[in-house]
């Protein structure tokens, strides 16, 4: 099966500075590759996603960056701000018909200190 | 839209008891796919379903766990005899298929 390895599994920074949080994972054949972030308590919430016919894609101040050929993809957060402060989860999936099917990374504890 | 609705939010349970999770998907999506935080851990993809259909159960443990997607009504992921590892949060998502799942409050079940 699928397997997916994130890190680091803390980040701290300070407010103003960027963030980069990296997923590396197995199976070729995967496709679809999203950003969830989870606050304490809280459901994971959707923040960016990358299919594999696209290298990077941006969003305002977060951006995800792809390589198929190393297996790996990155997550970009610019200009951070304390409500930033989460826990961050890669998911891989196959795409296809069933694009909530994932394999997830670990966790990233992202915390901005103000 | 409501989102995806799940309850209850928190439910405790005695060891041997049964739990009844259910889930309420967003209106119009067809697939619904169950997955198991524990503490401190990332989610763990436990099955995907569509109405009255099991698509995935790979993530599924083999006994004591089962899910349902019925014609009408919310999805229910049952566990038997509850122990205490299973104390977890469970989080229901649901997408149209071809695009991105949107997950719920999850329900936090805790076995005493």
């Amino acid at each position: 099966g699928e397997n997916v390895e994130q890190h680091p599994s803390t980040l701290s920074v300070q407010e103003g500075d960027s963030a980069v949080i990296k997923c590396t994972y197995s199976d070729s054949a995967s496709n679809y590759f999203p950003w969830y972030k989870q606050e304490l308590g809280k459901r994971p919430q959707l923040i960016i996603d990358i299919r594999s016919n696209v290298g990077e894609k941006k969003d305002q101040r977060i951006a995800v960056t792809l390589n198929k050929t190393a297996k790996h993809f990155s997550l970009h957060i610019t200009e951070t701000q304390p409500e930033d402060s989460a826990v961050y989860f890669c998911g891989v999936g196959a795409g296809g018909t069933s694009y909530g099917k994932l394999t997830f990374g670990q966790g990233t504890i992202l915390t901005v200190h103000p | 839209n409501a989102g995806v609705m799940q309850n209850p939010r928190h439910l405790v349970r005695r060891r041997g008891q049964e739990a009844r999770l259910r889930c309420s998907p967003m209106k119009g999506h067809s697939h619904v796919y169950w997955y198991r935080q524990l503490p401190e851990e990332g989610l763990k993809f436990m099955v995907y379903l569509q109405k009255e259909n099991i698509i995935d159960e790979s993530g599924m443990p083999k006994e004591r766990f089962s899910a349902e997607f019925p014609k009408e009504g919310p999805s229910i992921l049952r566990i038997q005899q509850v122990v205490r590892g299973d104390s977890a949060a469970y989080f229901c998502a649901s997408s149209l298929g071809q695009s991105e799942a949107f997950f719920g409050q999850g329900t936090r079940l805790t076995v005493v």
